[in-house]
């Protein structure tokens, strides 16, 4: 099973800067990443997959890179709905597994 | 777009048994790979099942393997989770969750969730 390690668990910025959160894989999972966001009390929602395509409707202040074992989703100007938890998920391998996720707090 | 709505969560003691439907619509959901995926309270995600569009192959974390059966109605638009022999770790919400390509397990659609509860 391939673990997944999000860093940091918490980052602290300030609205209209811009979030760099972090995703290690434990192996290489080639470009077969995802990232989702999770506000409080709602289902997950993709944001990108394959490492970089934004999903449909996702704005274009969320970008992602990456590829191998060391992947970066940025949000370049944070919103204050931007203010939750993001977490990362390899599907290279079985069984697709998730970070444990970062939570991106107001500063 | 499309929707998905869990229902039927409870509180069950443990060694209990739950059976967890999702209603599909607004989409063709027999075109589809559909999964559950659950997150314990305050923890993360963890991809719990699979079943392919047909039903004829499933597949299962190690965890639930034995006691918990994927299974869908196309005619229906439903998914459902049978869960048996509940243990207190398998305390979650439990999402139902739509997979866009086979082969690449991600998920771009998700239900709102509903909790299941297991406690003596």
């Amino acid at each position: 099973e391939i673990l997944m390690t999000q860093s940091p668990a918490t980052l602290s910025v300030s609205p209209g800067e811009r979030a760099t959160l972090s995703c290690r894989a434990s192996q290489s999972v080639s470009s077969n990443l995802a990232w989702y966001q999770q506000r409080p009390g709602q289902a997950p929602r993709l944001l990108i997959y394959d490492a970089s395509p934004r999903a449909t409707g996702i704005p274009a202040r969320f970008s992602g890179s990456g590829s191998g074992t060391e992947f970066i989703l940025t949000i370049s100007s944070l919103q204050p709905e931007d203010f939750t938890v993001y977490y990362c998920q390899q599907y290279k391998n079985w069984p697709p597994t998730f970070g444990q996720g970062t939570k991106v707090e107001i500063k | 777009e499309g929707q998905l709505a869990e229902s039927g969560g409870d509180l069950v003691q443990p060694g209990g048994s739950l059976r967890l439907p999702c209603a599909a619509s607004g989409f063709t959901f027999g075109g589809y790979w559909m999964s559950w995926v659950r997150q314990a309270p305050g923890k993360g995600l963890e991809w719990v099942a699979y079943i392919k569009q047909d039903g004829s192959e499933t597949y299962y974390v190690d965890s639930v393997k034995g006691r918990f059966t994927i299974s869908r109605d196309n005619a229906k638009n439903s998914l459902y989770l049978q869960m048996n022999n509940l243990r207190v770790e398998d305390t979650a919400i439990y999402y139902c969750a739509r997979t866009p390509r086979g082969g690449y397990w991600y998920f771009d659609l998700w239900g709102r969730g509903t909790l299941v509860t297991v406690s003596s």
